[in-house]
């Protein structure tokens, strides 16, 4: 079973404008992380923003933010004031067994939502 | 800030040859990990090694061997080099929650 989920293939988005980016996640570990990577047409992974499953706010990273709705079992991405240079793949990633300070552990990834922005 | 770095960052390779790839992890940190990206996929998870002791092992080939030195950066070997091994080889390093990936190698196996 796929343990990260993608739905969209492609996403556009007008310049300035907010966009969300869905990925919904399955597992029955009650520690984990959710992050969120961005990878440019020159193939680099950037590191966006984390969430841990204990985390009771949203995290937010500049114009990047995470919906995390743990009951829906979803971290959506919120990019706002969309820019030219937004336009990218964007990985969902997940990391079980997160036990929260020094954590680590093998990243699954969600297949990608290519984001479009238009000016 | 420092990055995690990766050498080379580009690879071309004969079949049934052999590649080292090299990543230096951003210092301090304790955790590396290796990911393969095929054409149009996402990252898969190969092997990651915590204080230089092997820490996990993903769908990694038995063609394939990685270690972790005494100064923290590791290095991936591959032999007998296949059509299929052509990808972008992403090194990762981490310390507490965010995981920094490096630019990445791409080898391209002829």
């Amino acid at each position: 079973a796929q343990k990260i989920t993608q739905t969209q293939p492609g996403m556009f988005v007008q310049e300035k404008e907010a966009v969300t980016l869905d990925c919904t996640y399955d597992t029955s570990d009650p520690s984990y992380g959710l992050f969120w990577y961005k990878q440019p047409s020159s193939g680099e992974m950037i590191f966006l923003i984390y969430q841990g499953s204990y985390d009771q706010q949203n995290a937010t990273e500049g114009r990047y933010s995470l919906n995390f709705q743990k009951a829906r079992k979803s971290a959506n991405l919120v990019i706002s004031a969309s820019q030219l240079g937004d336009s990218a793949m964007y990985f969902c990633a997940m990391r079980e067994g997160d036990a929260g300070g020094t954590s680590y552990g093998k990243l699954t990834f969600g297949q990608g939502t290519i984001l479009t922005v238009h000016p | 800030a420092a990055g995690v770095i990766q050498s080379p960052r580009h690879l071309i390779k004969e079949k049934r040859e052999t590649a080292t790839l090299k990543c230096y992890p951003i210092p301090r940190h304790d955790t590396v990990y290796w990911y393969q990206q095929g054409p149009g996929q996402d990252p898969q998870f190969l092997i990651s090694f915590y204080e230089k002791m092997q820490s996990d092992k993903g769908s990694i080939p038995d063609r394939f061997s990685a270690q972790q030195f005494s100064d923290y950066h590791s290095e991936l070997n591959m032999s007998s080099l296949e059509l299929g091994d052509s990808a972008l080889y992403f090194c990762a390093s981490s310390l507490y929650n965010e995981q920094f990936f490096g630019p990445g190698t791409r080898l391209t196996v002829l």
